[in-house]
């Protein structure tokens, strides 16, 4: 089945600053690969995502990017504010056609003013 | 209009008590998610219905747990005999469709089994 890896655990920037959490997936057939964030006691609240007929994908200060070969896709967050600061997590779909995602163990980025 | 809604938000229950956790997902959506989130982890899939069947169960962790989706909208995550470790934030999400379908997540119901 799948398995997504996701790096790094902890991530703490200087307001301004880039973010970039890498994560892995193993199942060639996935083919959805969202990334969501998720605040202390809240819901995970989606933020971007691609898809496999893609390579990167850009929403204001948010970008990601996707290696189908390499089988690895990136979350980039620009000029980072303290707002930006949570919990995220890249998920995968495990295969082609099956719904349901597959989460990495998630990254909590501290950005500090 | 209304996002995916979970009751109860909170549930505290005695050891091999039974318990049922209900999902109403986003009005249209056809294809349902459960998740289990512990502590420090990312959401752990349950399983997922497309209408009213189980389209995969593969991720619930043994026969204690069930869930029904009679109508294909509202659903109920059942746990027999609850045990220390089934402790956790249980998850819904709802998608329009599966697959690369977007999945909206609702705010969790976080069970306590003491």
């Amino acid at each position: 089945g799948e398995n997504v890896e996701q790096h790094p655990s902890t991530l703490s920037v200087q307001e301004g600053d880039s973010a970039v959490i890498k994560c892995t997936y193993s199942d060639s057939a996935s083919n959805y690969f969202p990334w969501y964030k998720q605040e202390l006691g809240k819901r995970p609240q989606l933020i971007i995502d691609i898809r496999s007929n893609v390579g990167e994908k850009k929403d204001q200060r948010i970008a990601v990017t996707l290696n189908k070969t390499a089988k690895h896709f990136s979350l980039h967050i620009t000029e980072t504010q303290p707002e930006d600061s949570a919990v995220y997590f890249c998920a995968a779909t495990q295969g082609g056609s099956q719904g349901n995602l597959i989460f990495g163990k998630g990254t909590k980025l501290s950005v500090k003013p | 209009g209304a996002g995916v809604s979970q009751t109860p938000s909170n549930k505290v229950t005695e050891k091999g008590k039974y318990v049922e956790l209900r999902c109403d997902p986003i009005s249209g959506h056809t294809a349902l998610y459960w998740y289990r989130q512990s502590l420090g982890q990312g959401p752990e899939f349950l399983i997922y219905f497309q209408g009213t069947g189980a389209a995969d169960d593969s991720g619930l962790p043994n026969d204690r747990f069930f869930a029904v989706r009679p109508e294909g909208s509202v659903s109920t995550l059942k746990i027999q005999r609850t045990e220390r470790g089934d402790s956790a934030v249980y998850l819904c999400a709802s998608s329009f469709g599966t697959g690369a379908d977007t999945q909206y997540f609702g705010p969790g119901t976080r069970l306590t089994v003491l």
